[in-house]
């Protein structure tokens, strides 16, 4: 059975810093991209960051670029979320999902962890 | 960068009803770079429909999916009482590569 378990969310002020993690199982892991969405209180869903099953590519929406790194270790069957500089407005609960066939949509996700950005 | 707008942004049906969900994108987009995904209140989304009309593994055959270019479409044939949720369309755009999501619809029983 596939599973994806995120972690590491939690209360910090605006400018400071947190890592995601989110542990994957039941699937070879080192054959899929991987993404990060996110979704805040009571919004729709936005995409963040995805990278490719080798790290070769990586990319991010505009509203992250040059504060999060999205980073995996296939070795430990995990991807990662590092979130510098953060924002109010990057309060949400964040996903970790797996790129299905095609690598155009998700299908598998995460539970989610909640990321709040408040002083 | 591709807008999608959903309509109606809420859907008020009974079970046993259609329910027809659209989804217009600002630019043409690929048929094999659109899904629909459902969700409940304080759960992940689910995958229903990837490359606009085939269902993923599990889902009932009570949903579809159609369309092409900028018009899309998710039909619930005959809604049982699970299918009230938020429904969301997603494409995927290549160049750089990039995701977007319509605002979502909300289907609820009436």
């Amino acid at each position: 059975e596939v599973q994806l378990v995120e972690s590491g969310g939690g209360l910090v002020k605006p400018g400071g810093s947190l890592r995601l993690s989110c542990a994957a199982s039941g699937f070879t892991f080192s054959s899929y991209s991987m993404n990060w969405v996110r979704q805040a209180p009571g919004k729709g869903l936005e995409w963040v960051s995805s990278i490719s099953s080798s790290s070769s590519y990586i990319y991010y929406a505009d509203s992250v670029k040059g504060r999060f790194t999205i980073s995996r270790d296939n070795a430990k069957n995990s991807l990662y979320l590092q979130m510098n500089s953060l924002r109010a407005e990057d309060t949400a609960v964040y996903y970790c999902a797996r790129l299905g066939v095609g690598a155009t949509s998700w299908d598998y996700w995460g539970q989610g962890t909640l990321v709040t950005v408040s002083s | 960068e591709i807008v999608l707008t959903q309509s109606p942004a809420t859907l008020s049906l009974s079970p046993g009803e259609r329910a027809t969900l659209s989804c217009g994108a600002s630019q043409s987009v690929s048929s094999s770079y659109l899904a629909w995904y459902q969700q409940k209140p304080g759960l992940a989304p689910r995958l229903l429909i990837y490359d606009a009309s085939s269902r993923a593994t599990g889902i009932p055959d009570r949903f579809s999916g159609s369309g092409s270019g900028t018009d899309f479409t998710l039909t619930i044939s005959r809604l049982e009482p699970e299918d009230f949720a938020v429904y969301y369309c997603q494409q995927y755009g290549s160049s750089p590569p990039m995701y977007t999501f319509g605002q979502g619809t909300k289907l609820e029983i009436k």
